[in-house]
């Protein structure tokens, strides 16, 4: 299967900051990534697909970058409601495969 | 409106066998593939495996994890995924979410998700 692996684990900001998350995977995926949103005790609300493309409703400030086997997760300028676990999924082979996610807590 | 509406979840002792269902309503059922995506108390997320719809085959895809214990079938007239689980081990206990895979975006192999349930809780313990 492949890796996912997202960096940082746990990245501390203040409201109005550019946030940068970073997901590698262990061998190319071209641009079969999607980035997901979870708040405590939520369902996961889906960002990003096809590693750059806005799904509806969501925000301008979230985009999505990268293909092949580095990708990033940017926040222009943090929201409060952005406090929250964000993943990284590869669905490129039969086995997708989630990063173990990437906690954005107050500064 | 999208809805996805797992059920079924439930205290269950090892070895047991448990099946949940995900209703959904909003679209047309049919149209779509089904990802079952778990998380146990307090890590992340998890797939488990999904099912393409009937026109691309139902193809049938699972995580190493659960292959040969878990089975993910669908009824489109009744707008309904199931995802049958026997064998059932200690590590499985986690909330069960389905979600809604868009064959239009999705890769050869696999697809991601663009709605979720809420998710309902499997606990395996004796």
């Amino acid at each position: 299967d492949i890796q996912m692996t997202q960096s940082p684990s746990t990245v501390s900001a203040s409201v109005g900051d550019r946030v940068t998350i970073t997901c590698r995977a262990s061998q190319s995926i071209n641009l079969w990534l999607a980035w997901y949103q979870q708040k405590p005790g939520k369902a996961p609300k889906t960002l990003i697909y096809k590693a750059s493309n806005l799904e509806s409703g969501v925000p301008s400030r979230f985009s999505g970058s990268g293909s092949g086997t580095d990708f990033t997760l940017t926040i222009s300028s943090l929201q409060p409601d952005d406090f929250a676990t964000y993943y990284c999924q590869q669905y490129s082979t039969n086995a997708a495969t989630f990063g173990q996610g990437t906690k954005v807590e107050i500064k | 409106e999208v809805q996805l509406v797992e059920s079924g979840g439930d205290l269950v002792q090892p070895g047991r066998s448990l099946t949940l269902s995900c209703t959904a309503s909003g679209f047309i059922f049919g149209d779509y593939a089904v990802n079952w995506v778990r998380q146990a108390p307090g890590k992340g997320l998890e797939w488990v495996g999904f099912i393409r719809s009937r026109r691309f085959g139902d193809i049938k895809e699972y995580a190493a994890s659960v292959k040969g214990r878990f089975t993910i079938a669908r009824d489109d007239s009744k707008r309904i995924a199931y995802l049958q689980m026997d064998s059932l081990k200690t590590e499985d206990t986690a909330l069960y979410f389905c979600t809604r895979g868009p064959h239009a975006f999705c890769s050869s192999q696999s697809c991601h998700s663009d709605y979720w349930g809420q998710g309902t809780l499997v606990t395996v313990s004796s």
